[in-house]
């Protein structure tokens, strides 16, 4: 069946940092797929999306590139702060044929910035 | 800017009970779902709801769990008979159509004592 694999975590960084967190799938077809993100206390935020393949999703300077020849979609931002502190979640979506809009979630990474 | 909401945010149920736990899904959405985290794995896909009926579920969404809109705002997930390993946080999303992103509920805490 579908999956998501997320690089072990926690991650902690200084202000500043670059961030990568590495995410890879197993599905067949063409999922859609999906950074979403958990602050403290709140429920789960779209961060960005990317439908096909090459496409690259962006948001709140994160982005993250649809590579279909190594099935990954890495999270990447230049420069983190603070506030990026969270756990961000990968998730691929297939719609059609028997699936219904079923998101399935990699195991979520949690970031932690440091002044 | 609309919202996905949930009630109530933590529950407490011994363990044997019937809870409700209640969503109102953003009011032109279509497409109704239920997610659980238990503390520290994956968030886990329970049920799809559209057209008034389940179209997708999981193996975890057994004869215990059952979903229904009662009207036309509210969308609930009754959980018979709770157990101590029904305790989870439990998500209710929404989305307009198929393969469209969904949008998330805060969340209810659910613990079975």
């Amino acid at each position: 069946g579908d999956s998501v694999t997320q690089m072990e975590g926690p991650v902690t960084l200084s202000e500043e940092a670059f961030l990568t967190i590495n995410c890879t799938y197993t599905a067949t077809g063409y999922p859609s797929l999906f950074w979403y993100v958990q602050y403290p206390g709140e429920g789960l935020q779209l961060l960005l999306k990317a439908t096909k393949a090459d496409d690259k999703g962006s948001n709140k300077g994160f982005e993250a590139t649809y590579r279909k020849e190594t099935t990954s979609f890495h999270l990447e931002k230049g420069s983190v702060q603070v506030s990026d502190s969270a756990v961000y979640f990968c998730a691929l979506l297939k719609a059609g044929g028997t699936s219904y809009g079923k998101l399935t979630f990699g195991q979520g990474t949690i970031l932690t910035v440091h002044p | 800017e609309p919202e996905v909401t949930q009630t109530p945010s933590h529950q407490v149920t011994q363990m044997g009970q019937e809870v409700i736990l209640r969503c109102v899904p953003i009011s032109n959405h279509l497409y109704f779902y239920w997610y659980r985290q238990i503390l520290g794995q994956k968030v886990e896909f329970l049920v799809s709801f559209y057209n008034n009926e389940i179209s997708e579920k999981s193996e975890i969404f057994d004869d215990q769990f059952s979903v229904e809109r009662p009207d036309g705002s509210n969308f609930t997930l009754k959980i018979r008979s709770t157990k101590l390993e029904d305790s989870a946080m439990y998500f209710c999303a929404s989305s307009t159509g198929l393969g469209t992103e969904a949008f998330f509920g805060q969340g209810t805490r659910l613990t079975v004592v």
